[in-house]
């Protein structure tokens, strides 16, 4: 099955503490982001990588850290510095050919921190 | 990037057609619509998209004015499974390749019998 995955689906973490949060695709795309979610509200993107080994700030980057070492893999790090780190974590993937571009989203992680 | 109005929430007896309006007036000539949907607790699901003309798939299909001011997506049949809060998105294409897509606060569709 080709699909986005997402690990852990519900992620507890006390304040102060780092977390890593998994994103892997096996649909051979090119392109993939991170989004932020909050109750109520539509997706804010926080980061997206176009190729392996570069990766560029989207909307809401600041308390993030993201790496892309493998073209299947995107972690997304939510640090200390998160001032409100608890919401709703969705990665997608696309293609960067052609003019569609329509992405695929993960299941989702749903962090809270305490 | 183009900002799009959709109403907050619509209901729809299960079984008729569900027209789910969006407003982009500011749209420019080269970009795309995209409709995607997000059921509760879920990662968004991508439904279609169109430039200038009519499409319809499995799904649904989408409408798009002369103008381009505006569009409807219609689920033609809905069923309870079609409850979700659906997104109408005026994409930007991210240099290098690639979508940025903005996500309003959407519509909840509640489908009933």
């Amino acid at each position: 099955d080709g699909g986005i995955t997402q690990s852990p689906k519900y992620l507890f973490r006390k304040e102060g503490q780092n977390v890593t949060l998994s994103c892997e695709q096996n649909l051979n795309h090119d392109a993939m982001y991170w989004y932020r979610q909050d109750p109520g509200q539509g997706l804010r993107l926080i980061y997206y990588s176009q190729i392996v080994n570069d990766f560029q700030k989207g909307d809401i980057a600041e308390g993030y850290s993201v790496s892309r070492e493998k073209k299947e893999s995107f972690p997304l790090t939510v640090t200390s510095a998160q001032k409100n780190p608890t919401a709703f974590y969705l990665c997608a993937s696309s293609m960067v050919a052609g003019d569609v571009y329509e992405q695929y989203f993960g299941p989702g992680t749903r962090l809270t921190v305490t | 990037d183009a900002k799009t109005t959709q109403p907050p929430s619509m209901d729809c007896a299960e079984g008729r057609a569900a027209n789910l309006p969006c407003n982009h007036s500011t749209i420019s000539g080269n970009e795309y619509v995209y409709w995607y949907r997000q059921i509760h607790s879920q990662g968004p699901q991508y439904i279609i998209h169109g430039l200038k003309n009519n499409e319809t798939n499995e799904m649904a299909s989408l409408i798009i004015t002369e103008d381009r001011k505006s569009s409807t997506l219609i689920l033609p049949h809905a069923t309870l499974r079609d409850t979700a809060v659906y997104y109408c998105i005026v994409r930007d294409i991210l240099t290098g390749g690639g979508n940025k897509l903005t996500f309003g606060t959407g519509t909840q569709l509640k489908v009933e019998l």
